[in-house]
């Protein structure tokens, strides 16, 4: 079974880091552009970041570039995102989200998603 | 703000249709595939449309996609109370180099 599983949320002070982490089963993650998507409470979906499948190329929004930093390591077929310099409206729930189809361009869709975690920053 | 512009909500009795708007430019929605997403309260999101008008396997026939210029629809007959749920178009932005979302639409059924 095709599985997503994130981890790592919690609560963290303004101006502090967190990791996330997602850990895939059922494909091989290197084969697939991979997404971190939140949502802030009460609100609509918002992309973050993408790494591309082999080249690892990586493509961020603008309201989290130059903090947040997204990898993977293939070893543990695990997908990442460093997140600093947090903000209070950092504060959502964080999915990890493949693209359905293997080797593909960006313009492809988010087919599996994990349960999501939960990231608050708040003093 | 999101590039992609949604109603914020639509309704309709069990049984009939409703059909969800999602507007954008020549940057994204013009030149890139179109998305949609079902997220029923409280659940991650999951695919209903992908490719313009491609159903994954598992989705029923009620579920529809289109699109003509920068602006796509998605359709939903045969409407279900279990169909309540937000919904999102998405497609990439060449422009901001960026997977874009519209503004999500609540489905509500009466």
């Amino acid at each position: 079974e095709v599985q997503l599983v994130e981890s790592g949320g919690a609560v963290v002070q303004p101006g502090g880091s967190l990791r996330l982490s997602c850990a895939a089963s059922g494909f091989t993650l290197d084969d697939y552009n991979m997404h971190w998507v939140r949502q802030a409470p009460g609100k609509g979906l918002e992309w973050v970041s993408v790494i591309n499948w082999g080249s690892g190329t990586t493509y961020y929004a603008d309201s989290v570039k130059g903090r947040f930093t997204i990898s993977r390591d293939n070893s543990k077929n695990s997908l990442y995102v460093q997140m600093n310099s947090l903000r209070t409206d950092d504060t959502a729930v964080y999915y990890c989200a493949k693209d359905k189809h293997s080797t593909s361009s960006l313009l492809d869709a988010f087919d599996i998603w994990g349960q999501g975690t939960m990231v608050t920053v708040s003093s | 703000q999101s590039v992609l512009t949604q109603p914020p909500s639509v309704s309709a009795a069990p049984g009939q249709k409703v059909t969800i708007s999602c507007s954008g430019s020549t940057s994204n929605i013009g030149n890139n595939y179109v998305s949609w997403y079902q997220q029923l309260p409280g659940t991650a999101p999951k695919l209903l449309i992908y490719d313009n008008n491609k159903r994954p396997s598992g989705i029923p026939d009620r579920f529809s996609g289109s699109k003509s210029g920068t602006s796509a629809t998605l359709g939903i007959t045969g409407l279900q109370t279990g169909d309540e749920a937000d919904y999102y178009c998405g497609t990439w932005d060449s422009s901001l180099s960026a997977r874009v979302f519209g503004t999500g639409t609540k489905v509500t059924v009466l």
